[in-house]
């Protein structure tokens, strides 16, 4: 069982570089999430989705865009990477509103 | 706004029970969920609540009061492998789910 599978792992960025997260999940979830976490500070919804063709914005969006071209594909772009996007990033998805999220083991960020 | 607020760090010793708090202020209430995390891992979902009361799975336990806007995890017989930090989420309605920081806990032997 696949479930939320997030690539790359661990990524190195110069400051003003671009680089595109991807996500894909095999649960045939509507809903799917890109979270970041940083020290003291929890999870933090950046972007999100309710379904194939559509996104929306969460709590800390600016400095990223997403797609959702595919049911099964959730992807979060950084256009000019900064210092401050230096951060663990975790996907996620869910059959609906309100039920149990799953996570994705994360990939960690740093911009240097 | 909307916020959730937890303690950041508990200990305890093995075998012993602990109880982590969640107190939120939200524009909406749905149900409040409890995820595990241990370092350099994935949340897991743990528990959800969305009526007043105690859910139990296994060792660990979930109670909410919705009119205290205030919920909590018990971990009974507490074991070292549950070293790992412990975040609350709302559902204020709509499609997203508000965490807190997350409460780290130390089990000692």
């Amino acid at each position: 069982n696949a479930g939320v599978t997030q690539t790359p792992k661990f990524r190195v960025l110069k400051t003003g570089q671009s680089m595109t997260l991807l996500c894909a999940q095999d649960m045939n979830h509507e809903y799917m999430y890109w979270y970041r976490q940083d020290p003291g500070m929890g999870l933090r919804l950046i972007h999100y989705s309710v379904g194939e063709g559509t996104t929306a914005k969460g709590e800390v969006p600016d400095g990223y865009n997403v797609s959702r071209l595919k049911k099964q594909n959730f992807l979060l772009g950084l256009e000019s990477a900064a210092p401050s996007q230096t951060s663990v990033y975790f996907c996620a998805s869910s059959p609906g509103s309100g039920n149990t999220i799953y996570f994705g083991e994360g990939s960690w960020l740093t911009v240097v | 706004g909307q916020s959730l607020e937890q303690p950041s760090e508990v200990t305890a010793v093995e075998g012993a029970i602990v109880q982590i708090n969640c107190t939120y202020q939200t524009s909406g209430f749905y149900g409040l969920s409890w995820y595990q995390q241990h370092d350099g891992g994935a949340p897991t979902f743990l528990s959800y609540n969305a009526l007043d009361g105690l859910e139990e799975t296994g060792r660990f336990s979930s109670f909410l009061s919705r009119s205290d806007s205030y919920g909590y995890l018990l971990l009974q017989e507490l074991q070292m492998k549950d070293s790992a930090s412990y975040f609350c989420a709302v559902n204020p309605g709509g499609f997203k789910t508000i965490f807190g920081a997350g409460t780290r806990l130390f089990v000692k032997a």
